[in-house]
């Protein structure tokens, strides 16, 4: 399986407050992506990447910035957590072909209250 | 506009079969997945189709009609293990996967 983390894989956060979550890979793929998971929403994504310092918006971007300054490294930021943006927060990874599809991490459950 | 349909929930009972439907309207097609996901976890890869027809994979088959903009994913001899949900998802013209939300199985002995 390929190697992809995320960190933290749980979190609870203030209203207001700035939130950094970090996805890591170790099979050196180009591409990187941010989803969420939502109750009858399915994955929506927010922002990916496409090499380093290379990154662009997704259908759900607002709130968000992202930055890649490695390969292996891809971290979302949430600028001042709002209770909409508790959900959980999917890395994945891909070589770019379409046909090898993504691989995803195991997931980030962050909570606002 | 892009949008995926799949039936919310679906049950079924171990050793059936069982077919899960997508529909799909999007931005161009470079291809479909399918992706199984249990809960708790990460999604994972079933399939792949990205020319019309059949493609078979142990007791997994999934189909394409692009010109139906319809897919499905047969599940056979179901398994209590086979109780997740499945995602169907679809490659876009800007290579990017627009996943649609998903169907819930759930496998009753």
């Amino acid at each position: 399986d390929a190697g992809i983390t995320q960190s933290p894989r749980h979190k609870v956060t203030e209203t207001g407050t700035p939130v950094t979550l970090r996805c890591h890979q170790t099979e050196n793929h180009r591409y990187m992506y941010w989803y969420r998971q939502d109750p009858g929403h399915g994955l929506r994504l927010i922002h990916y990447s496409y090499g380093v310092k290379d990154t662009d918006k997704g259908e759900v971007s607002d709130g968000y910035s992202v930055s890649r300054s490695k390969t292996e490294d891809f971290l979302l930021t949430l600028e001042s957590a709002t209770s909409s943006q508790t959900s959980v927060y999917f890395c994945a990874i891909s070589e770019g072909s379409t046909n090898y599809g993504y691989t995803f991490g195991s997931g980030t459950r962050l909570t606002v209250v | 506009g892009q949008n995926i349909d799949q039936p919310t929930e679906m049950t079924a009972t171990e050793g059936a079969i069982v077919q899960i439907n997508c529909t799909y309207q999007t931005s161009g097609f470079n291809g479909l997945f399918w992706y199984q996901q249990h809960a708790g976890e990460a999604p994972t890869f079933l399939s792949y189709n990205v020319l019309d027809g059949l493609e078979e994979k142990g007791r997994f088959s999934s189909f394409l009609s692009r010109s139906k903009g319809y897919s499905y994913l047969l599940l056979k001899e179901l398994q209590m293990k086979d109780s997740a949900s499945y995602l169907c998802a679809v490659v876009n013209y800007g290579q990017n996967f627009v996943f649609g939300p998903g169907t819930r199985l759930s496998v009753l002995p």
